[in-house]
């Protein structure tokens, strides 16, 4: 079954950080590029992360570089995302998305679930 | 970076045809053939519906169609049905490989 499956997302305090996961199936996880969208509450869409198919070349939003590592394991189809000093704004779900072949610039055909991730004392 | 604009709302009655815009700039619409529209059905995943302006994914009924002219980007869907009520968002590939998107705009079917 072709799917993305996240997780990792909790309740943390504000300056904590955390790490986000997303198993990957049902397709040649290696030949796409993978990204990280959020939506907070009552919110639209933001892209905050790419990472290309080899993972030797990541991209950041301005809204979180310097606070996020976007990470990927081809060998067992995973993507991570390491988040940290986090602050309430953060608060959100969290999307994994995988990048349409075919160089489709920001054409993400296949969602997971998302996982939220919320951020208060 | 900053988000691609959209009406926050447009309404049709079934079988009408409606029309959203998402306004961006030279940086990002009108620079490049890369807008994407996405539907979103309340807490679910979006969905892929358009592609690289005017492409539909496989699958994706033929009642949705996207075109752009100059930094606005637009999505139409003809034969409005009740199940096309959700949310909408575009998005556009900027420099550096960046992706913007736009703030959404929920259609509401009559």
């Amino acid at each position: 079954q072709v799917q993305l499956v996240e997780s990792g997302g909790s309740l943390v305090t504000p300056g904590g950080s955390l790490r986000l996961s997303c198993a990957a199936s049902g397709f040649n996880f290696s030949d796409y590029y993978m990204t990280w969208i959020r939506q907070a509450p009552g919110k639209g869409l933001e892209w905050i992360s790419y990472i290309t198919s080899t993972g030797g070349i990541m991209y950041y939003a301005d809204s979180m570089k310097g606070r996020l590592t976007i990470s990927r394991d081809n060998a067992k189809n995973w993507v991570h995302l390491q988040m940290n000093t986090l602050r309430a704004e953060d608060t959100a779900m969290y999307f994994c998305a995988r990048r349409r072949q075919g160089g489709s610039r920001g054409a993400f055909d296949l969602w997971g679930q998302g996982t939220m991730v919320t951020v208060s004392s | 970076q900053s988000a691609l604009t959209q009406p926050a709302s447009v309404s049709g009655s079934p079988g009408q045809s409606i029309t959203i815009s998402c306004t961006g700039s030279s940086s990002d619409v009108g620079a490049y053939n890369y807008v994407s529209w996405y539907q979103q059905h309340p807490d679910k995943a979006p969905k892929l519906m358009i592609f690289d302006v005017n492409n539909r994914p496989s699958g994706v009924s033929d009642r949705f169609s996207g075109s752009k002219s100059g930094n606005t980007a637009s999505l139409t869907i003809s034969g409005l049905q009740a199940e096309d009520e959700a949310d909408y968002y575009c998005n556009s590939y900027t420099k550096n490989n960046i992706v913007v998107f736009g703030g959404g705009t929920k259609l509401t079917v009559l």
